[in-house]
């Protein structure tokens, strides 16, 4: 009855390479998110979506792109990636955007290598 | 710019010694406020949390936090730490009308020893 989870969890790959990374929430929420924590466990939003329509994007490289096919549903997608991509990213969902708390998936473990 | 800054960057402690972790927030307007867990090798977990009302909250595991509005702070306490709190603990700030986004501090790490 896992409530946010992302899949896979470890993903070792060469530079250059192009990866996705999926989430799905099980909780009805319309708002889901993806955070990057670095090595220094320095967590930084990177997306937002609510109801499928981007709502936050981060100064992030055009390398990554956020593809929401539905509410329930929100996969990352980077291309050319770089040693410096990696990192632990997390999936997150909420209700809304208001006065409610944020769930986070296990994380996915991105080692490029 | 809006910032969170936890005081601490690792606290080691005994245990059944008490805990204060200092968080700080930088932003004069309405905000959320909340403490996450990660313990080793897992996402992270609602501690709990500050929406209104009465300023001093409870969460799981014994925890609680005091939100001081003239301070910016929402300080993280619990009376008597076990061995089973070790984990990287994070103060987070979520802004009425940002789109929901969380910002974090830098975490703490909690080291308690048996």
């Amino acid at each position: 009855d896992t409530a946010v989870s992302q899949t896979p969890k470890y993903l070792v790959t060469q530079m250059g390479n192009d990866k996705s990374i999926k989430c799905e929430q099980n909780l009805g929420h319309d708002t889901m998110y993806w955070y990057k924590q670095d090595s220094k466990k320095f967590l930084k939003i990177m997306f937002s979506y609510n109801n499928k329509e981007l709502i936050i994007n981060e100064t992030v490289p055009n390398r990554f792109s956020p593809k929401s096919p539905d509410k329930a549903h929100l996969n990352l997608h980077i291309n050319s990636l770089e040693l410096g991509d990696s990192a632990v990213y997390f999936c997150a969902s909420s209700q809304a955007t208001g006065t409610t708390e944020a769930f986070f998936g296990q994380g996915t473990r991105l080692t490029v290598v | 710019a809006q910032s969170v800054s936890q005081h601490n960057h690792h606290v080691i402690l005994s245990e059944a010694a008490s805990l204060e972790l200092g968080c700080n927030y930088s932003y004069g307007g309405t905000v959320n406020l909340f403490w996450y867990v990660q313990y080793p090798g897992q996402h992270l977990q609602l501690l709990l949390k500050y929406f209104s009302g009465d300023p001093l909250v409870k969460g799981i595991k014994g925890f609680e936090a005091e939100f001081i509005k003239s301070k910016f702070s929402f300080n993280l306490r619990k009376p008597s730490v076990q061995w089973s709190d070790t984990a990287e603990y994070f103060c987070a700030v979520k802004i009425y009308n940002q789109g929901g986004k969380l910002i974090f501090g830098q975490g703490t790490e909690l080291s308690v020893k048996p």
